[in-house]
C-alpha cells in the first residue's frame, strides 16, 4: 500500500520569504506521479505542481519548485517570494493510476 | 464548463437518517472519484467510476454507503443510517483517462454534520 507522510503539521513564513515543506512517501510501484495540492480556507483543492517519477529533473512552476529525491523517496516543496494568498493547507499526494493517496497536510500561514 | 460542482454544500442530519449527495464532474471527464476528509486530515479515497462502471471501492466504504453513476455523467453518494462518525467533508473529483498523470479536479465538497 502507498503511504505519504508530512511531518510538519504547521508552518509559518513572512511575506516575500522562502519556505520548504517536507514530504516522504512509500510505494511499491515503479511508475508513479507526485503532486502538491493546495486547499485554501473554505475553498476547493487545486493542483500546485506535479512530478513524474521517471523524470530526474525537478519540476518548477513560477514561484513553486520541488526537490525530488527518488532513492530517498522524498518530495519537498519550496515556495519562493511567499505571498499572503499562499496561506493554505498543502497536501503531498502520490498516485500510480486511479486513487490519490494524500499526506496529512501542512498548514502554511504567510504573515504580513 | 465551470468545474466540478457538488450539492448540497452543507448538510445537517440526525443520527439514523439517510442522506444523498450529488456530484457533477467536468463534462469531458470520464473518471469520477469520491473522497472523505475529516477535520485536519488529508482526504481518503472512497470509490471511483470510469464512465458508468464502479471500478474500485475502499475498505472505508461500509455497506451503509452506496455510490452510483447511472449515465456516466453525474454521481450520487448515499449514506444510510448515518452515524456521528460519518461527519466529514465529502469531496468529489474528476479526471480524464487521457491525462497520463491522472490529475484530478476537485469540487468544493459537501460538509456533513450528523447530530
Amino acid at each position: 500500500a502507498q503511504t505519504v507522510t508530512q511531518s510538519q503539521p504547521e508552518m509559518s513564513v513572512q511575506e516575500a520569504e522562502t519556505v520548504t515543506l517536507s514530504c516522504t512517501y512509500d510505494t511499491s510501484e515503479s511508475n508513479y506521479y507526485l503532486f502538491w495540492y493546495k486547499q485554501p480556507p473554505s475553498r476547493q483543492m487545486i493542483l500546485v505542481i506535479r512530478q513524474e517519477a521517471y523524470k530526474q529533473q525537478n519540476a518548477t512552476e513560477n514561484r513553486f519548485s520541488v526537490n525530488f529525491q527518488k532513492a530517498a523517496k522524498s518530495f519537498s516543496l519550496k515556495i519562493s517570494d511567499s505571498q499572503l494568498g499562499d496561506t493554505a493547507m498543502y497536501f503531498c499526494v502520490e498516485t500510480s493510476g486511479s486513487r490519490l493517496t494524500f499526506g496529512e497536510g501542512t498548514q502554511l500561514t504567510v504573515n504580513p | 464548463d465551470t468545474g466540478v460542482s457538488q450539492d448540497p454544500r452543507h448538510k445537517i442530519t440526525k443520527r439514523g437518517q439517510n442522506v444523498t449527495f450529488r456530484c457533477d464532474p467536468i463534462s469531458e471527464h470520464n473518471r469520477l472519484y469520491w473522497y472523505r476528509q475529516t477535520l485536519g486530515q488529508g482526504p481518503e479515497f472512497l470509490t471511483y467510476f470510469q464512465n458508468e462502471a464502479q471500478l474500485e471501492k475502499s475498505r472505508l466504504l461500509s455497506d451503509r454507503f452506496s455510490a452510483e453513476r447511472p449515465k456516466g455523467s453525474f454521481s450520487t453518494l448515499e449514506i444510510q443510517r448515518t452515524e456521528q462518525g460519518d461527519s466529514a467533508m465529502y469531496l468529489c473529483a474528476s479526471s480524464s483517462t487521457s491525462a497520463v498523470d491522472n490529475e484530478q479536479f476537485f469540487g468544493p465538497g459537501t460538509r456533513l454534520t450528523v447530530l
